[in-house]
């Protein structure tokens, strides 16, 4: 079963300076990827969602798949207060192929300094 | 519209009791979700509907149960509810096919069990 790591477990940034959070899992059965970003007594809601190896621009969001490494990444361009959250990747495999469960890191805790 | 409600947002229950918490969706959706999340802990998959059929977890089928009367709503129950049922459990749904896949999840409902 995919294991996932996810890194740092909180990160502090001062505004400008750029966000990088990371996720590395533990096989290449998983070809979906997605990173959700959770506010405080809200639902999770999807930021980015990359298929193959490369990188995805979402707005001031952008992925980073590695499936060689075993890597993604997200980062975050010019981080606004409003981006204060917990973020967290995820990753399935194509349904169809028997399962069509998420797989989930821990999350980062994102704080932004003013 | 990609939204997904819960019901009640916060429950308390005491041990022993049952407790059954709902779901809908309005995106005509044919797969709706149950994770479970702990603090500290990455969300789990308990169990999920596509379209009439209920797939369970292995390490959670017999302590949750779920129906599912229209397309719409969902609902997860837990017949004797235990002190480590304690968590947010997040609704999902998703419309199958492709790797477009994506989950929307719900804002969640955290239980407390006494």
């Amino acid at each position: 079963q995919q294991k996932v790591q996810q890194s740092p477990e909180s990160l502090t940034v001062s505004e400008g300076a750029m966000a990088s959070l990371n996720c590395t899992f533990s096989d290449g059965t998983s070809d979906n990827f997605r990173w959700y970003r959770q506010h405080s007594g809200k639902g999770l809601e999807v930021l980015v969602s990359i298929f193959s190896d490369g990188e995805k621009e979402e707005g001031r969001f952008t992925a980073h798949l590695n499936r060689a490494s075993l890597h993604v990444s997200l980062h975050i361009r010019e981080p606004q207060p409003s981006d204060s959250a917990v973020y967290l990747c995820a990753m399935s495999m194509t349904p169809g192929t028997g399962s069509n469960r998420l797989t989930f890191g821990k999350g980062t805790k994102f704080s932004l300094i003013p | 519209d990609t939204t997904v409600k819960q019901n009640p947002r916060y429950k308390l229950a005491r041990v022993g009791k049952p407790v059954n918490l709902i779901c809908s969706q309005t995106m005509n959706h044919d797969t709706m979700y149950w994770y479970q999340k702990k603090p500290n802990q990455a969300p789990k998959l308990l169990l999920f509907y596509y379209d009439k059929i209920l797939n369970r977890e292995a390490d959670t089928f017999e302590k949750f149960q779920s129906s599912r009367p229209n397309n719409s709503f969902c609902s997860l129950y837990i017949g004797s509810a235990g002190l480590e049922y304690s968590a947010m459990y997040l609704c999902a749904s998703s419309q199958m096919g492709g790797h477009q896949d994506t989950q929307y999840f719900g804002p969640g409902t955290r239980l407390l069990v006494l």
